[in-house]
């Protein structure tokens, strides 16, 4: 079945460092990928997504490039901030199977002023 | 995207007892889920709720431990019974939108002493 192996963390940054999560997926068809966040005490909200290949999808200096030819969904943002911590959660939905969303397992970023 | 809203936002709840947690959406969608999210884990879907029919549940979820209603398009309750410790989680409600999106409740907090 679908299935989403995402780095976990945690991860701890300084402030205006480079961020990288490295998200890969097994699905059958052609899923949709998702990018969630929680912040502390919240619940998710879709930070940005990506329908087909090489869509890349943006987002508060957030990145992530549907990349089909390695079943990857890696998220990026050249210069991170200390507002930017929180758990991050790669997902997928759709393909064959149209109903069902899969999350990694969640990477907790932490940034350091 | 849909506006969700979930009550409680948290509660404390002796063993034994049941909650019911209530998810409000701002416009009518068919398709309504509920998730759970365990301390530092990340989301697992319990069941699916289709106005008019009976949720489906995934595995390792049971309709008598979590009942759950669906009486209109805009509303669904879940009932989390006979509570242990172990049931203290997160849950979260929510909504599909365009392209295979879900929309996410703030969730509501649960704890089981």
């Amino acid at each position: 079945g679908n299935s989403v192996t995402q780095m976990e963390g945690p991860v701890t940054l300084s402030e205006e460092a480079f961020l990288t999560i490295n998200c890969t997926y097994t699905a059958t068809g052609y899923p949709s990928l998702f990018w969630y966040v929680q912040y502390p005490g919240e619940g998710l909200q879709l930070l940005l997504k990506a329908t087909k290949a090489d869509d890349k999808g943006s987002n508060k200096g957030f990145e992530a490039t549907y990349r089909k030819e390695t079943t990857s969904f890696h998220l990026e943002k050249g210069s991170v901030q200390v507002s930017d911590s929180a758990v991050y959660f790669c997902a997928l939905s759709g393909g064959s199977n149209n109903n069902d969303m899969r999350f990694g397992a969640g990477t907790r970023l932490t940034v350091k002023p | 995207s849909a506006v969700i809203s979930q009550k409680p936002s948290r509660d404390i709840c002796q063993r034994g007892t049941s909650l019911t947690i209530q998810c409000q959406v701002d416009s009518q969608v068919t398709m309504m889920f509920w998730y759970r999210q365990q301390p530092g884990q990340s989301l697992t879907l319990i069941a699916t709720a289709n106005q008019g029919s009976e949720a489906t549940y995934e595995s390792g979820f049971v309709i008598d431990k979590f009942p759950i209603s669906r009486p209109n398009l805009t509303f669904s309750t879940l009932t989390v019974s006979n509570m242990s410790p172990e049931d203290s989680s997160i849950y979260l409600c929510s909504v599909k939108g365009g392209t295979d999106t879900q929309y996410f409740g703030p969730g509501t907090r649960l704890t089981v002493l």
